[in-house]
C-alpha cells in the first residue's frame, strides 16, 4: 500500500512570497489533515477534511493560509503572503474514517520543510 | 485545556543501553494514546496504540505502558540501536476520537 505522498520535500522562499504544498493521501482514505510542526514542537493541526468538506479549521490562520480538497482526494495548502514565522515542516496525514486515533490506518506523509528568509 | 507533557526533553544514551521516556496527559475524556517515532526530516510513524483498557503494548524493542488512573504513559526502549535516534512523540485522543493532542516530543540520541 502506497503511503501519504507530499511534495515538494523542501522549499525556500522569501517573506511575502506565496507557496503551495501538495498532498495525496492513501487511496480510499476519507479524512485528510494538514499539520504545522515548528522545530522542537509537536505537530499543530491546521485543517481537517472529511472527503471534500472542512471538519475543523479553527487553528488555520485564514488571513494568509488556505487549503482545498476539491475532489475529496488530493489536497493543496497555500500560504500567501509568507512570514518568517511560517518556517516549519508541513505534514499531511490521512485516515480511513473521521476518528483518527482509533483507526490503525492513520498515516503521516514525510512532510514539506519550508524555510522563509 | 487538554495537554500532553513529555520528559525528558532530550536524552543521550550509549548503544545497547535501555531507556524510558515519559508522557503525562490531562486529556479528558480519554480515548487512546499512541507513541510515534519521528526521524529527522520524516513524518511520524506509529509505534504503539493503547486504549483505556490496555496497560502495556509491545512492538519489538519498544514497550509502552499506560496508567489511565494517573494519566501517565511510558515508552521503554530495550537494547538501543543507533537507528533509534529520533524524536518520540506521545499523542492522546479525546473521548470522541476527533481531537488529537500532541506532546512536544523527546529527542533521543544513541551514541557509540
Amino acid at each position: 500500500e502506497a503511503g501519504v505522498a507530499q511534495s515538494p520535500r523542501y522549499k525556500i522562499i522569501e517573506k511575502r512570497q506565496s507557496v503551495a504544498f501538495w498532498c495525496n493521501p492513501i487511496s480510499g482514505h476519507a479524512t485528510l489533515y494538514w499539520y504545522q510542526q515548528i522545530l522542537g514542537q509537536g505537530p499543530k493541526l491546521l485543517i481537517q477534511f472529511q472527503n471534500n468538506g472542512v471538519v475543523d479549521d479553527s487553528q488555520l490562520p485564514k488571513d494568509r493560509f488556505s487549503a482545498e480538497r476539491l475532489k475529496g482526494v488530493d489536497s493543496t495548502l497555500k500560504i500567501q503572503p509568507a512570514k518568517l514565522e511560517d518556517s516549519a515542516v508541513y505534514l499531511c496525514a490521512s485516515s480511513p474514517g473521521r476518528r483518527p486515533i482509533i483507526s490503525m490506518g492513520y498515516t503521516f506523509g514525510s512532510g514539506t520543510r519550508l524555510t522563509v528568509v | 485545556k487538554n495537554q500532553v507533557e513529555q520528559s525528558p526533553q532530550s536524552l543521550i544514551i550509549l548503544e545497547g543501553k535501555n531507556c524510558t521516556l515519559q508522557c503525562n496527559y490531562t486529556v479528558s475524556p480519554f480515548s487512546n494514546l499512541r507513541w510515534y517515532k519521528q526521524d529527522t526530516g520524516r513524518g511520524p510513524v506509529s509505534l504503539t496504540i493503547m486504549t483505556f483498557s490496555e496497560n502495556t503494548k509491545s512492538n519489538g524493542r519498544y514497550t509502552a505502558t499506560l496508567d489511565a488512573d494517573t494519566k501517565q504513559s511510558s515508552l521503554h526502549i530495550t537494547a538501543s540501536q543507533l537507528s533509534d535516534s529520533a524524536s518520540y512523540i506521545c499523542v492522546v485522543s479525546d473521548g470522541g476520537g476527533n481531537k488529537l493532542t500532541f506532546g512536544t516530543g523527546t529527542q533521543l540520541k544513541v551514541e557509540l
